[in-house]
C-alpha cells in the first residue's frame, strides 16, 4: 500500500514569507508526527495528532510554527515569517493507534530552504 | 529528558566486513527502539524495531540487540556491502511519550 507522502519535496523561500508542508499518513493511521532534521540539531520532535485528540505541541520551537490535522487525515505544518534558521528537512510520521509495536512509518520529507 | 548518542559517528569499512553501531540511551524506560536508514536527501527507512521486553531483533543480514539496564543497543550488519553506505539512525520511544527521540547518527562508508 502507499506510504507516507509530502509535500512539496522542495520548497525554497524568502525570509519573511509563510510557507505551508502538507503531509499525508497511511491511510488507516490515527497517530501522525512532525519532524525536523537540520545540520547541527539532528532529528527533533515538533509535534504530535492522534485522533480527535488535542495535539501535543510541545516541540514547536516558536509562535511562527503551527500545525493541523482535517479530518482526522492529512495534515499542513505551517510556518509564519520564515528566518534562515527554519532551513531544515521537515518529515512527516504515521503509526497506528494500537498494536504491538506502534511502528512510526516516515514520508520522504520536505527540503525547506530559506534565503 | 532521554538522551540518545550514537557512536562512532563516522565508520570507514571495506566491503564483506561485519560491522557493530553503537547506539545508547539516557532512560531505560523505553517502550520501544528503532535503527533507521537514511540515503542522503531521502527520508527515513525503518529497519528493525525492538519492543522493551525484547532482546534482538534480525533482518537478514541485520541484527539489533537491546539491554535496557545498560541502556544500550548495537546493530550490527553482516558482509557489508557498498549499498550498506547510508547514515544509520537509532530512535527511542519512553513509555511515557509518544515521540521518538533520535541520536545523531553513524554515517556509513562500505568501500568497494
Amino acid at each position: 500500500g502507499a506510504g507516507v507522502s509530502q509535500s512539496p519535496s522542495n520548497k525554497v523561500t524568502e525570509k519573511g514569507k509563510d510557507v505551508e508542508l502538507r503531509c499525508d499518513p497511511i491511510s488507516g493511521h490515527t497517530a501522525l508526527y512532525w519532524y525536523r532534521q537540520s545540520l547541527g540539531q539532528g532529528l527533533e520532535f515538533l509535534i504530535y495528532f492522534q485522533g480527535n485528540s488535542a495535539p501535543d505541541k510541545s516541540g514547536l520551537p516558536s509562535d511562527r510554527f503551527s500545525a493541523e490535522r482535517t479530518g482526522g487525515s492529512v495534515s499542513t505544518l505551517t510556518i509564519q515569517r520564515t528566518q534562515q534558521e527554519d532551513s531544515a528537512v521537515y518529515l512527516c510520521a504515521s503509526s497506528p493507534r494500537q498494536g504491538p509495536t506502534l511502528e512510526q512509518f516516515f514520508g520522504p520529507g520536505t527540503r525547506l530552504t530559506v534565503l | 529528558k532521554q538522551e540518545v548518542t550514537q557512536i562512532p559517528a563516522a565508520l570507514s569499512v571495506p566491503e564483506g566486513e561485519n560491522l557493530v553501531l553503537n547506539c545508547s540511551f539516557t532512560d531505560s524506560a523505553i517502550y520501544n527502539l528503532q535503527w533507521f536508514r537514511q540515503d542522503p536527501g531521502k527520508g527515513l527507512t525503518s529497519l528493525l524495531l525492538i519492543q522493551s521486553s525484547q532482546r534482538e531483533q534480525t533482518s537478514g543480514r541485520l541484527n539489533a540487540s537491546l539491554d535496557k539496564s545498560s541502556g544500550r543497543s548495537t546493530l550490527y550488519i553482516a558482509a557489508s556491502q557498498p549499498g550498506d553506505s547510508a547514515t544509520y539512525l537509532c530512535a527511542v520511544k519512553l513509555g511515557s511519550a509518544r515521540q521518538l527521540t533520535f541520536g545523531s547518527g553513524t554515517q556509513l562508508t562500505v568501500l568497494p
